[in-house]
């Protein structure tokens, strides 16, 4: 299975900073098909961005994706205080579908 | 919009099976190309993806899983199920189903807790 390792664990800043999380497949992701998600405490998670960029309907234009192959990063331009949450990339380019073990955003 | 919700027993003694159902609501779930997923969460962990059922009964599931596991659907009632049998403690988790577009989650149910104890 295509393992996703996600750095770092936990990540400590300000509101208004910027946030870069990233996520490492131990194989290339098969059509870039990478997910970011959004989980607050007690909440499902909330899809952020598909197909590695592509924004989900109604994700603000702060929260973007990058990368190909085996790299991949979600970028958060100018925290909110809404923002600090766990976040997991998935892969669903290969069988079975995978989670990274997560990385939890908290304020500094 | 499409919601979810799922429902079942929070209590489930060891080496029984854990029987859920995820009632969709504002789409027809025979509608499209999707598959409707079932994700669990253990206690303070991550996501562990279970597996998934189109509308014409088509399954994938997890290998880990896969033995013990049996996802089925009732177009007619708009529903889908997850059974999983032998439980033991380590299946104890939040629960959530998920419509897979077709293979990203969303949106998803508010979760339930199911645990595995005597």
């Amino acid at each position: 299975e295509n393992v996703l390792t996600q750095s770092p664990g936990t990540v400590s800043l300000s509101p208004g900073e910027r946030a870069t999380l990233s996520c490492r497949a131990s194989q290339s992701v098969a059509g870039n098909y990478l997910a970011w998600y959004q989980q607050k405490p007690g909440q499902a998670p909330r899809l952020l961005i598909y197909h590695a960029y592509n924004r989900a309907t109604g994700v603000p234009d702060r929260f973007s994706g990058s990368g190909s192959g085996t790299d991949f990063t979600l970028t958060i331009s100018r925290l909110g205080p809404e923002d600090f949450a766990v976040y997991y990339c998935q892969q669903y380019g290969s069988s079975p579908i995978t989670f990274g073990q997560g990385t939890r955003l908290e304020i500094k | 919009q499409v919601q979810l919700q799922e429902s079942g027993p929070g209590l489930v003694k060891p080496s029984q099976t854990l029987s859920l159902t995820c009632t969709v609501s504002g789409d027809s779930i025979s509608s499209g190309n999707y598959y409707w997923s079932w994700t669990r969460q253990q206690p303070g962990k991550g996501l562990e993806w279970i597996g998934y059922i189109h509308h014409s009964g088509s399954t994938h599931y997890t290998p880990s899983l896969q033995n013990r596991l049996t996802i089925s659907i009732d177009t007619s009632r708009n529903q889908f199920f997850l059974h999983l049998t032998s439980v033991t403690a380590a299946d104890t988790a939040v629960y959530y189903c998920a419509k897979a577009v077709p293979v990203y989650f969303d949106p998803w149910g508010q979760g339930v807790l199911v645990t595995v104890s005597s």
